[in-house]
Formats: C-alpha cells, sequence, structure tokens
C-alpha cells in the first residue's frame, strides 16, 4: 500500500520561514505536489516535483530527495492568510493522486 | 470562467436514501475524481475517470457508484450501502497532458439526517 506522513500541526509567527516535510512509502513514484486548502474551501495546487532538488514560485519552494522518499513544503515571509491546511499528494502512476492527512498550518502575529 | 461546479453545496440524506452529488467540468479536461473527506482528515478517492464511458474504483469505492457520459459530468451516488456518509465531497480534474495539477471544485458537504 502506500502511506504519507506529515506533522499534524504547525505553528509559527508572520514573517517568520517554516518548514512542512512530507515523507512517502509507495509502490511507485512519479512526482510529489503540495495543496494548500483553507477551512471549508477547496484545495488549490502549490507545487510539484518530478525530479531530487528545489523549486521557487515566489514565497513558496519545495523540495524533493527521491533517494530518501521525502520532501518538503518552505513557506517563507509567512503571512496571516498563509493559516491553512497544507497536504502532500503522491502520484504513484495509477493516474490518481494519493493525498497525505494534511498538515495545520497556524501563523500568529 | 473556467472551472469545476459543484452541487449542491449543502445536501442531507435520509436513512436508506440514495442521493446524488453532480460535478461539471468546461475545462475540457479528460480526467475527473471524486475525493472524500472527513474532518481533520485527508482526501481519500472514491472513483476517478480516464476517459468517456470508462472509471476505476479508488481506496474507498464501496457504497458509492459513478457514471461517465460526458465529457463534462461525472456524477457520484452515494448508495445507501454506505453507512458512514457523512464528509466532505471534493470532485476534481485534470488535463490528460500532465499529471501534476488538479483543479478541485468548491465541494459538497453530505449529512445524515
Amino acid at each position: 500500500g502506500q502511506s504519507l506522513e506529515q506533522p499534524s500541526e504547525v505553528t509559527a509567527v508572520e514573517g517568520a520561514i517554516v518548514q512542512i516535510n512530507c515523507t512517502y512509502q509507495t509502490s511507485g513514484f512519479y512526482g510529489l505536489s503540495w495543496y494548500q486548502q483553507h477551512d471549508g474551501g477547496a484545495p488549490t495546487f502549490l507545487s510539484y516535483n518530478a525530479l531530487d532538488g528545489l523549486e521557487e514560485t515566489g514565497r513558496f519552494s519545495s523540495f524533493l530527495s527521491r533517494s530518501d522518499s521525502y520532501g518538503y513544503l518552505l513557506l517563507q515571509e509567512l503571512q496571516m492568510k498563509d493559516s491553512a491546511s497544507y497536504f502532500c499528494a503522491v502520484d504513484t502512476g495509477r493516474r490518481a493522486l494519493t493525498f497525505g492527512s494534511g498538515t495545520r498550518l497556524q501563523v500568529q502575529p | 470562467d473556467g472551472g469545476i461546479t459543484q452541487s449542491p453545496k449543502y445536501l442531507f440524506r435520509k436513512e436508506g436514501q440514495n442521493v446524488t452529488l453532480s460535478c461539471e467540468q468546461n475545462l475540457n479536461h479528460d480526467a475527473m475524481y471524486w475525493y472524500r473527506q472527513d474532518p481533520g482528515q485527508g482526501l481519500r478517492l472514491i472513483y476517478y475517470s480516464q476517459i468517456v464511458n470508462d472509471f476505476q474504483k479508488g481506496d474507498i469505492a464501496e457504497g458509492y457508484s459513478v457514471s461517465r457520459e460526458k465529457k463534462e459530468s461525472f456524477p457520484l451516488t452515494v448508495t445507501s450501502a454506505q453507512k458512514n456518509p457523512t464528509a466532505f465531497y471534493l470532485c476534481a480534474s485534470r488535463s490528460g497532458a500532465t499529471n501534476e495539477k488538479l483543479f478541485f471544485g468548491s465541494g459538497t458537504q453530505l449529512s445524515v439526517l
């Protein structure tokens, strides 16, 4: 089967940097995605890593190490609006994503 | 504007009743998906479809059924066999060209009366 592990909650202050880790065990692997979901809302796509290394998109960066089955999402210059749940998701090649249980990020003033 | 529309936003089901959740997309996407989300949990895959008239079971398909008669539409029926249907249901789609990005609808909250 497949499993993804990520912390359930993270707290940080405005302006700070926070890293959300994700480790995975899957029978196949094509890439790791990250999604953001505000309470009651729909998940929205943040990033995708198919190869090892860092991908940067504005204040958000995502990293992947295929050999370690590990990735992380890095959020810089935190803002109050970044308070949300963040999900990692793995593409195992069956053409549908498998999601982790999510990390709830609380940004404090 | 292109997007995915789910309806209704809130739905209530009585004991022994089947209910159908609607999902329509005008993004011209080939693949469509249904996920279930319980409070404080991740998304679990119910069914998915890569092409019209074809669909596959996901991880928690029992008690659910789908159809894909049109590219734009992928309705989900929650049958009376689903004993714990209360959850937030999310429909998503993606272009056939890449598997990286899912576009989600705004969801349907289903509750049992």
